[in-house]
């Protein structure tokens, strides 16, 4: 298992401006996803965030709305930038155990004014 | 679309009943899995299948998969007033490590 601590839990910005969403885990992963649920819809898939390397994005998302770091295999950060109102969703830190199980963050809520 | 389909999109049963929901999905898969969401936050895994197996049993939960079908179920017996959440499939394409989620149902379980 992996728990995960994810910070902000919850913010209000405005138009604009950025916010910057950490995601510690407990323990090593190779594997770490960034996902956006929208309220009262399904979690869509930002990125994998890939140790040592650029994350790799879904369509529909880019690296400069959504820089992400991963300095090592227990960090990673998502920057939602030039945030609209649009951008009002939770955001979900992820990561793949051994085991093939996805283990969640408890999300970070966020109201773009 | 990244996303696969569940239906029903929302279900209410009596406490005591049992709940079914359905997931299809587009692409090849390497196993699907289920998970749940309560208050809109963190998920929860609950069970995995792989490509080659059909059915699976965890406690109250029965999981079946026809690939030829690209499609999944989840049986949740003699429900309980907990069991009130969002449930969602997840699948995992042979592409890589991503994983997709289906749109989800909302159950409600009614004491």
């Amino acid at each position: 298992s992996a728990v995960i601590s994810q910070k902000p839990s919850r913010d209000i910005c405005q138009r604009g401006t950025s916010l910057t969403i950490q995601c510690q885990v407990d323990s090593q992963v190779t594997m770490m996803f960034w996902y956006r649920q929208q309220p009262g819809q399904s979690l869509t898939l930002i990125a994998t965030a890939n140790q040592g390397s650029e994350a790799t994005y879904e369509s529909g998302f880019v690296i400069d709305k959504f820089p992400i770091s991963r300095p090592n295999l227990t960090f990673s950060t998502l920057t939602v930038s030039n945030m609209s109102p649009e951008d009002s969703s939770i955001y979900l830190c992820s990561v793949l155990t051994g085991a093939e199980k996805l283990f969640f963050g408890s999300g970070t809520q966020l109201s773009v004014l | 679309s990244q996303q696969g389909e569940e239906d029903p999109q929302a279900l209410s049963i009596q406490e005591g009943e049992n709940a079914t929901m359905n997931c299809s999905y587009k692409t090849s898969i390497n196993n699907l899995q289920w998970y749940r969401q309560n208050s809109g936050r963190g998920l929860v895994h609950l069970i995995l299948i792989r490509s080659n197996e059909r059915e699976k049993h965890s406690g109250r939960l029965r999981v079946t998969l026809d690939t030829s079908k690209k499609s999944s179920s989840l049986l949740i017996t003699a429900s309980r007033a907990a069991d009130t959440a969002s449930y969602f499939c997840a699948t995992d394409p042979n592409t890589g490590n991503q994983f997709y989620f289906g749109t989800g149902t909302s159950l409600t379980v009614i004491p």
